[in-house]
């Protein structure tokens, strides 16, 4: 199993332009998520999702949109980007316990480490 | 607010000694704790989970965590250090199962 991966792993880049970031699991997790790390942050929710169709907004959603057409697949995308959103981006996925309360951890998968000029 | 708190941006210790990082939490409901490592330019990977079945809890490459409710904290400890330790630790925390909450991590420098 490939676990979580990112693509792309780098990116440049400049004010305004667009694009978007995948996330691809391939473990059947029911939960994926998006994060940014910046220095002496650690890591703050962007948007995460419960299953496939529906996604719903974290600590920081502005300026990002997201979507999930397919269980295995969670799109992280930024339509005019900035300067301010310079930062690396995890993705992060997680499965379903059927017994409560009892909740499990994140798989992460490698980042992308995103500049904006 | 619910959130977590990791006490000290950087730590540094000797190759062999004690390793403590600390965490605590503020919550009103139970929470479900998580210590993750991080090392250079990779994600993070789970080092151990707290989900109420056990207050000490051992998690890989001998660290360990303890919670303690009545001061609201999931420190790590590893009694021996390690050069391979060194990276960067979080403490995280959900109370939902479908947002978590991360501290602002702590760096661990080994000496050899």
């Amino acid at each position: 199993n490939a676990g979580v991966t990112q693509t792309p792993k780098f990116r440049v880049l400049k004010t305004g332009q667009s694009m978007t970031l995948l996330c691809a699991q391939d473990m059947n997790h029911e939960y994926m998520y998006w994060y940014r790390q910046d220095p002496g942050m650690g890591l703050r929710l962007i948007h995460y999702s419960v299953g496939e169709g529906t996604t719903a907004k974290g600590e920081v959603p502005d300026g990002y949109n997201v979507s999930r057409l397919k269980k295995q697949n969670f799109l992280l995308g930024l339509e005019s980007a900035a300067p301010s959103q310079t930062s690396v981006y995890f993705c992060a996925s997680s499965y379903v316990r059927a017994l409560a309360p009892s909740y499990n951890e994140q798989f992460f998968g490698p980042g992308t480490r995103l500049t904006v000029l | 607010a619910q959130s977590v708190t990791q006490l000290g941006s950087h730590v540094s210790v000797s190759e062999g000694a004690l390793v403590l990082l600390r965490c605590n939490y503020s919550s009103s409901v139970p929470p479900y704790l998580f210590w993750y490592v991080q090392y250079p330019n990779q994600g993070l990977q789970l080092l151990l989970k707290y989900t109420s079945a056990a207050t000490l809890v051992k998690g890989i490459n001998g660290f360990e965590a303890e919670f303690k409710k009545s001061e609201t904290s999931f420190h790590l400890t590893k009694p021996s250090a390690h050069m391979s330790d060194a990276a960067e630790y979080f403490c995280a925390v959900t109370f939902t199962g479908n947002q978590f909450y991360f501290g602002t991590g702590t760096s661990l420098t080994v000496i050899p």
